[in-house]
């Protein structure tokens, strides 16, 4: 399967943890997106990078969330001191930089925070 | 900020009828529009999307609709088939940034 891969699928973790998470983009896409996506809504952008630089922030993206792309392929989601608010699905989705190509998203990762 | 309103949130039809999702977006240098098709526990998925260059386009039981002056933009399921059952999300998207701003979803039941 050659589509945008995102690890892990679920977790779990109690209130004031920090989690990570890994989105593997689509071989070659050069543009990566984090939306987050609550239950019965759809999702909401939080930040994108072309290549390694992040280049939009979302104003939900708090000092508590940081997003890397070091080499400019696979991109890590950060959540430090979670809280009940931050229980969501994370999805990841990547394209090509031409912006008339659609975005592809992954599986997403769903957290849950006790 | 840009804002997509989407209706209804839920509609229910028979098989074989056809299914209607309309969609109002707030900010008129959007420009691009996609629908996505969002199954239980699935990622959403592509199923049609429009350029504010293009009035209508239809791709076999799917078409979209897009109205720039009113601002407003439409799906349309003909034939409809069980499996069209999923959550479908309306999105804009502006020249200027690549986020797509997505709407509330509508939660369409197909009955056999």
């Amino acid at each position: 399967d050659t589509g945008v891969s995102q690890d892990p699928r679920h977790k779990i973790t109690k209130r004031g943890q920090n989690v990570t998470f890994r989105c593997d983009p689509i071989s070659e896409h050069n543009r990566l997106y984090w939306y987050r996506q609550t239950l019965g809504q759809g999702p909401e952008f939080l930040t994108y990078f072309q290549n390694e630089a992040q280049l939009e922030k979302s104003r939900l993206l708090s000092d508590r969330f940081s997003a890397e792309r070091p080499k400019g392929s696979f991109s890590t989601l950060e959540i430090q001191r979670t809280e009940q608010g931050d229980s969501a699905m994370y999805l990841c989705a990547s394209s090509f930089r031409d912006q008339n190509q659609p975005q592809h998203f992954g599986d997403g990762t769903r957290l849950s925070i006790l | 900020g840009e804002n997509v309103e989407q209706h209804p949130s839920t509609l229910s039809v028979q098989e074989g009828d056809s299914a209607v999702i309309k969609c109002t977006y707030s900010d008129s240098a959007s420009n691009y529009f996609p629908w996505y098709k969002q199954e239980l526990g699935k990622r959403p998925q592509l199923i049609i999307d429009i350029r504010s260059n293009v009035g209508e386009k239809k791709d076999q039981r799917i078409a979209v609709t897009l109205n720039k002056t009113a601002k407003h933009f439409s799906l349309h399921i003909t034939e409809t088939q069980p499996e069209d059952s999923a959550v479908y999300f309306c999105v804009a998207r502006m020249d200027s940034s690549y986020k797509l701003i997505f709407g509330s979803g509508t939660r369409l039941l197909v009955r056999p």
